[in-house]
């Protein structure tokens, strides 16, 4: 079966540095990835995916077939970035349905 | 237009008794999807329609759970005799087909 791995559960970074949250998925063949954001009060939104090869606020992400990675980037964190992240893994041919890892809590400290 | 709408938004029950958390997709929206979300953890699958048809029950956790649609457009998440552990947040979600899904601000569900 198919699973996504976040393995920080918090990152804790300064304003103005680079943050990175790691995720990793079991899948062999070809997936969609993509990031989900939870700002503070607010509802799960759609923030990238793998295929649209775009950079929203500021953050990149690049899929790693070799390392069945989607790391997502940030190379100056602003405040507000805090947010929870969620790297979520869609398989066409395992129905619609999204699977997620368990989130990494990122904290932008001024 | 309005975005996903769920209700009630918060729900406490006492363990055994039976509760129906509501979705309404965005209107066009073809596949309402419920997930569930434990504190600390990521939203875990547990079922999707596709117009009326229930498509993927897979994810449902036992027979307590079962979900409706039978207008094709408000879904109904069912659990009965409800126990401690069904305590979580419960989303819902919306796409046309094989597209971007839209999450409803949920309903975190209470046992006591």
């Amino acid at each position: 079966a198919q699973r996504v791995t976040q393995p920080e559960k918090l990152l804790s970074v300064f304003k103005g540095a680079p943050v990175e949250l790691k995720c990793n998925y079991s899948y062999s063949g070809s997936p969609e990835l993509f990031w989900y954001v939870q700002y503070s009060r607010q509802r799960l939104q759609l923030l990238l995916r793998h295929i649209s090869r775009e950079s929203i606020k500021g953050f990149t992400a690049d899929l790693n077939k070799g390392e069945t990675s989607f790391h997502l980037k940030k190379p100056f964190a602003q405040e507000e970035d805090s947010a929870m992240y969620y790297c979520a893994l869609f398989i066409k041919a395992a129905g619609n349905k999204l699977t997620f890892g368990g989130g990494t809590r990122v904290l932008v400290k001024p | 237009g309005a975005g996903v709408s769920q209700s009630p938004r918060y729900k406490v029950a006492k363990r055994g008794q039976d509760v129906a958390l509501r979705c309404d997709p965005i209107s066009g929206h073809v596949s309402p999807f419920w997930y569930q979300q434990a504190l600390g953890q990521g939203p875990e699958f547990l079922t999707y329609f596709q117009n009326e048809a229930q498509l993927d029950k897979s994810g449902l956790p036992s027979d307590r759970f079962f979900a409706e649609r039978p207008e094709g457009s408000v879904s109904t998440l069912k659990i009965q005799r409800t126990q401690q552990e069904d305590s979580a947040v419960y989303l819902c979600a919306s796409s046309l087909p094989r597209d971007e899904q839209f999450f409803g601000p949920g309903t975190r569900l209470t046992v006591l």
